[in-house]
């Protein structure tokens, strides 16, 4: 069993829906978890990041940990064009080695005007 | 202030040549890290350097590859007489400090795409 799963999609959604990407994890130890949006030939770019358990908005994007589950979500709201790109999961435990990130694959969204 | 910047962005190398990549930190980052992104694979670490210091690289593939940060000059990931099998996109990260997390202090370049032909 890998240590974070997420489907790779592709994923395509009419403009405005709202969009729901997810991963699950294994390792317990994980306690920070973070979304990455990455366009294509392009560097992943940090989008959201939260702590433990609970939900986190910002702006239209809303993150969910259920470390009970160990599942994690990220919400995009009225989709745009312009959110078409690959995002993301990644997470880390504290301490040593927290500069070890554990991605996802990536999900390839794609908003269609 | 300039972002992580990787150079080459694109690198063609036939089996056997040496490939060299290099990530120039954000302005007053002095760690970095670099990633690979085999192809539909996530990303996965390879080394944690400091200036001078090669700090954790259990990511890193026993053989022909190695990382450096020197005092002056960008950090260089080195793969020697490449195989099929490198072709990836390499990512470099930077952040200021080694804090507990990276979330929210390191930012990733652009990336060299490697192609071994």
């Amino acid at each position: 069993q890998k240590e974070v799963e997420q489907d790779p999609g592709p994923l395509s959604v009419p403009e405005g829906a709202i969009v729901s990407l997810n991963c699950t994890y294994s390792n317990s130890a994980f306690q920070y978890f973070m979304w990455y949006r990455q366009y294509s030939r392009k560097g992943p770019e940090l989008l959201m990041y939260t702590y433990s358990s609970g939900n986190k908005e910002d702006g239209r994007f809303t993150a969910q940990v259920d470390k009970s589950s160990k599942y994690i979500s990220l919400f995009i709201r009225d989709s745009q064009p312009s959110d078409s790109a690959t995002y993301l999961c990644a997470m880390n435990p504290p301490g040593a080695g927290s500069y070890q990130l554990t991605f996802g694959k990536g999900t390839k969204l794609s908003v269609i005007p | 202030n300039a972002g992580v910047m990787q150079n080459p962005r694109h690198l063609v190398r036939r089996r056997g040549q040496e490939a060299r990549l290099r990530c120039s930190p954000m302005k007053g980052h002095s760690h970095v890290y670099w990633y690979r992104q085999l192809p539909e694979e996530g990303l996965k670490f390879m080394v944690y350097l400091q200036k001078e210091n090669i700090i954790d690289e259990s990511g890193m593939p026993k053989e022909r590859f190695s990382a450096e940060f020197p005092k002056e000059g960008p950090s260089i990931l080195r793969i020697q007489q490449v195989v099929r099998g490198d072709s990836a996109a390499y990512f470099c990260a930077s952040s200021p400090q080694r804090t507990e997390t990276m979330n929210t202090e390191a930012f990733f370049g652009q990336g060299t795409r490697l192609t071994v032909v």
